[in-house]
């Protein structure tokens, strides 16, 4: 089945700096979603995006599924930003979403 | 528009007891997925169904475990005789087909077995 190795496993930042999360999936998908899931642990869906590129306020999003990754760019971190960023892909002939272990992100004031 | 509501949102059991988890999906959607967070892991599928029909339970527990979706009210979760292994973050989503459609995920379950 896929395999879905996300980097780094955790990032500490300033307030106000920009950061690159990657997810590498191992084979093609029909369905990839990024995830933030804030420390009260609720999920929260940040993008669907099984190729292309997608933008949301301070959030955005690029997936090349010819070279299998995906990247999720924040641009001037807050404090509420914190939380974990899983990385979800599914494909093949199964709909079930592989989930990554997820960069923990830190940003302080 | 309502999204997926779960309930409850936490469920303490003893050990040996049942825990039913219900998932009601968002309005128009007939797919529902439960997983399934351990402390400190990600997530890890449990089981997918559609209304009256388990189409892959292939991360399913083989004992104590199991899942329906009737064709009138919510999905529910049942866990026989919980241990305390079983205490984890259980999350159910939504999409509207199967295949290449977003999942939408409820704000999650967390059973705590004493």
């Amino acid at each position: 089945g896929i395999q879905v190795e996300q980097s780094p496993p955790d990032l500490i930042l300033q307030e106000g700096a920009n950061s690159t999360l990657r997810c590498n999936f191992s084979d093609s998908v029909n369905n990839l979603q990024w995830f933030h899931q804030n420390p009260w642990g609720q999920l929260i869906n940040l993008f669907y995006i099984p190729s292309g590129t997608k933008q949301n306020g301070r959030l955005s999003a690029t997936t090349v599924a010819t070279e299998r990754y995906s990247l999720l760019y924040i641009s001037s971190s807050q404090t509420t930003d914190s939380g974990v960023y899983f990385c979800a892909a599914g494909g093949g002939n199964t709909d079930k979403l592989i989930f990554g272990t997820g960069t923990r992100l830190q940003v302080f004031p | 528009n309502a999204g997926v509501m779960q309930n409850p949102r936490h469920l303490v059991r003893r050990r040996g007891q049942e825990a039913r988890l219900r998932c009601s999906p968002m309005k128009g959607h007939s797919h529902v997925y439960w997983y399934r967070q351990l402390p400190e892991e990600g997530l890890k599928f449990m089981v997918y169904l559609q209304k009256e029909n388990i189409i892959d339970e292939s991360g399913m527990p083989k004992e104590r475990f199991s899942a329906e979706f009737p064709k009138e009210g919510p999905s529910i979760l049942r866990i026989q005789q919980v241990v305390r292994g079983d205490s984890a973050a259980y999350f159910c989503a939504s999409s509207p087909s199967g295949g290449a459609y977003e999942q939408y995920f409820g704000p999650g379950t967390r059973l705590t077995v004493t």
